[in-house]
């Protein structure tokens, strides 16, 4: 089966650091991915791990760990504009599927 | 550069109507997909094909139908449409083992 799981909602003050978990039980994988949402706007993508380790790409670093089915998206120096639902997505075997967890709805207050 | 772009952005229909909405990219990927997002909710798949004359059933196919006659369209079918469908459509994009690309949404309400 399919599987992954974030929590709903998260807050954060404007300048702090941010973690986004993420587990996930799929049938396959070949990556993970974080995508993150603008109310009323199309997803875009921010970063993709298929190995291991850390990920750093400016404020954003994603983070993970197979053996553990357990990815992390970590966000610095928090601006409003960061205030979005950021998704979990995770490609099978074959490289065609993409799997996407429910989302977590982050909101940056002042 | 265009990237993907989906038609009509928003529509109402009433119960037992059918309508396409279109999709076309410009990327020329491979692999194009139909997802649909229920209010706070994440993207489920409709459909996805992996290239032009070949495609499969997503998660949540019943109801829907695609066809890709060529690499750039890849469109979605409604027949009979029915309360459960209100959603929003995105229709993506993909090189192999690329990351998706997605188009602005398609917002349609059946009543």
């Amino acid at each position: 089966g399919q599987n992954i799981d974030q929590p709903t909602e998260m807050t954060a003050t404007e300048g702090a650091i941010v973690q986004i978990n993420c587990t996930y039980q799929t049938s396959g994988f070949n990556g993970l991915f974080w995508y993150q949402q603008h109310a009323g706007e199309a997803p875009t993508f921010l970063s993709y791990n298929v190995l291991d380790g850390l990920e750093e790409k400016g404020r954003f670093s994603s983070f993970l760990s197979r053996s553990k089915g357990y990815s992390y998206l970590l966000l610095k120096e928090l601006q409003m504009k960061d205030s979005a639902s950021y998704l979990c997505a995770v490609r099978d075997n074959y490289g065609q599927n993409f799997v996407f967890g429910p989302g977590t709805r982050l909101s940056v207050l002042p | 550069n265009a990237g993907v772009t989906q038609t009509p952005k928003f529509r109402i229909l009433k119960i037992g109507q059918s309508m396409t909405l279109q999709c076309t990219q410009d990327m020329n990927h491979n692999y194009m997909y139909w997802y649909r997002q229920d209010p706070g909710m994440g993207l489920k798949l409709i459909y996805y094909s992996v290239g032009a004359g070949i495609t499969d059933k997503g998660e949540v196919p019943n109801g829907y139908n695609v066809s890709r006659s060529t690499t750039e369209d890849f469109p979605l079918r409604l027949e009979l449409a029915a309360p459960s469908q209100t959603s929003v459509y995105f229709c993506a994009s993909s090189y192999i083992a690329g990351e998706l690309f997605f188009g602005e949404g398609s917002r349609l309400t059946v009543l």
